[in-house]
């Protein structure tokens, strides 16, 4: 069985300020991992992913995630926030026949 | 590439009547689909499974007579809300799984928001 915790369902940064948004995850299997990001009403975009080779992903909008097997984390950093990175941020690993689970989400606002 | 469309990306329906969305992806051959419900506020709920010419998979809790899943080509899976009543309201979001290149990341829809009056 897989599943992800996302510590923190909303997350406040300011402008130019370092963004983590953390995600801890379990499976019995090596994961996939995944970090998606939704706007209001629409779906779901891909930020990066992990499946296999180097620990440090990086991905678009200049976020990066590092897979940590000893500490079964994929936090996703991305150094200066920009008032266009305000939505909200889904953790996800992939199981069985490309399942996903998804962790709750966290909200990300970035003050001016 | 990897993009999958959504249509109707909006709905209104009354109660009773039935509502058929369809989730495309353009530019590669979908050997997977998958639907999902998300409510207000809260994360993705996978409803189902669908693979090209083979019936869905529907999650426990999901009602397959209500909720019908067609997968009839590599690229169209279509989701019918069937005697639709007012709690079906919600985000319907599908998603995809490819061939080649495409095999280990689900590429999601934009996403149908349906209103049942």
């Amino acid at each position: 069985a897989q599943s992800v915790t996302q510590l923190g369902s909303h997350v406040s940064v300011s402008e130019g300020a370092l963004v983590l948004l953390r995600c801890n995850y379990s499976s019995s299997v090596p994961p996939y991992l995944f970090w998606y990001v939704q706007y209001p009403n629409q779906g779901l975009q891909l930020l990066l992913k992990y499946t296999t080779g180097a620990t440090l992903v990086k991905g678009i909008n200049g976020f990066e995630a590092e897979f940590k097997k000893s500490e079964t984390s994929f936090h996703l950093t991305k150094p200066s926030a920009h008032m266009s990175d305000a939505a909200e941020y889904f953790c996800a690993v992939s199981g069985y026949g490309n399942k996903l689970v998804f962790g709750a989400g966290t909200i990300l606002r970035v003050k001016s | 590439g990897a993009v999958v469309s959504q249509h109707p990306s909006r709905v209104i329906c009354k109660s009773g009547t039935s509502v058929k969305i369809e989730c495309r992806s353009l530019d590669f051959q979908a050997t997977t689909m998958f639907w999902y419900r998300q409510f207000p506020k809260q994360s993705l709920m996978l409803m189902a499974t669908s693979n090209e010419g083979s019936k869905a998979t529907y999650e426990q809790g999901v009602e397959k007579d209500k909720f019908l899943i067609n997968h009839a080509s590599l690229t169209l899976s279509t989701l019918t809300v069937t005697s639709a009543h007012p709690e079906d309201s919600s985000f319907y979001i599908c998603s995809a799984v490819g061939l080649a290149g495409y095999t280990d990341t689900q590429y999601f829809g934009p996403g149908t928001r349906l209103t049942v009056l």
